[in-house]
């Protein structure tokens, strides 16, 4: 069965440093997609970036990159130069099947909530 | 920009009351999914709809149910409220299998204590 892990429940950075967010996943079918969303305290779900498991390069959105090992089945993500507006809880998701095979259904890690110090 | 609303931001309601929380997207889209936001325990998935009138279970569907009569809504029912359905819930909408990265959008959310 498919399932995402992440083992940080609570992070801290300073200011414009760079943090790294855990996820690992496991799931038996070969193609997927990786997610990283950002929920504020406002409770809104953010999409940053995705990865699909035949990417060949890591993906990058701006300041959020992912992190992808696939043999590790881990999807990192990295935040550089950390803002203060980067305070939130950040969800790893993914999802069986890709393009136009895939499911829709997302699942979900337990969360990190990152803290970004001044 | 793709819209999905939440009647509700905030309810309370007693224990064996029926409630209905109601979600409505803007973009066509055909897929639209119900989660359950937990502390420690990420998102859950309730149930999902791939199409009018369709829906499918999910993870965690036990004490729920939900209707689809038109494409853009998509409501989640609690027949009989218990508290231990207290929870944040979110609603989400994606375009189908075609598209690119096939994201979900989402809600605001609704937050229910159930007393």
């Amino acid at each position: 069965a498919q399932k995402i892990t992440q083992t940080q429940p609570g992070m801290f950075v300073q200011e414009k440093e760079a943090v790294t967010l855990d996820c690992t996943y496991d799931t038996s079918d070969p193609s997927y997609g990786l997610f990283w969303y950002k929920q504020p305290s406002s409770g809104e779900m953010i999409f940053l970036i995705y990865q699909g498991s035949y990417d060949q390069q890591n993906a990058t959105e701006g300041r959020y990159s992912l992190n992808f090992q696939k043999a590790r089945k881990s999807a990192n993500l990295v935040i550089s130069a950390s803002q203060l507006g980067d305070s939130a809880m950040y969800f790893c998701a993914m999802r069986e099947g890709h393009g136009s095979s895939n499911t829709g259904k997302l699942i979900f890690g337990q969360g990190t909530t990152l803290q970004v110090k001044p | 920009d793709v819209k999905v609303t939440q009647s509700s931001r905030y309810l309370v309601k007693r224990t064996g009351e029926k409630v209905f929380l109601e979600c409505v997207q803007d973009m066509d889209h055909e897929n639209m999914f119900w989660y359950r936001q937990d502390p420690g325990l990420g998102l859950r998935l309730i149930y999902f709809s791939y199409d009018v009138k369709m829906k499918e279970k999910g993870d965690i569907p036990e004490g729920y149910s939900v209707s689809r009569e038109k494409k853009e809504r998509f409501s989640l029912i609690l027949e009989s409220a218990s508290t231990n359905q207290t929870s944040m819930y979110l609603c989400a909408s994606s375009p189908p299998g075609l598209a690119p990265t096939g994201e979900l959008f989402f809600g605001e959310g609704s937050r229910l204590t159930v007393l």
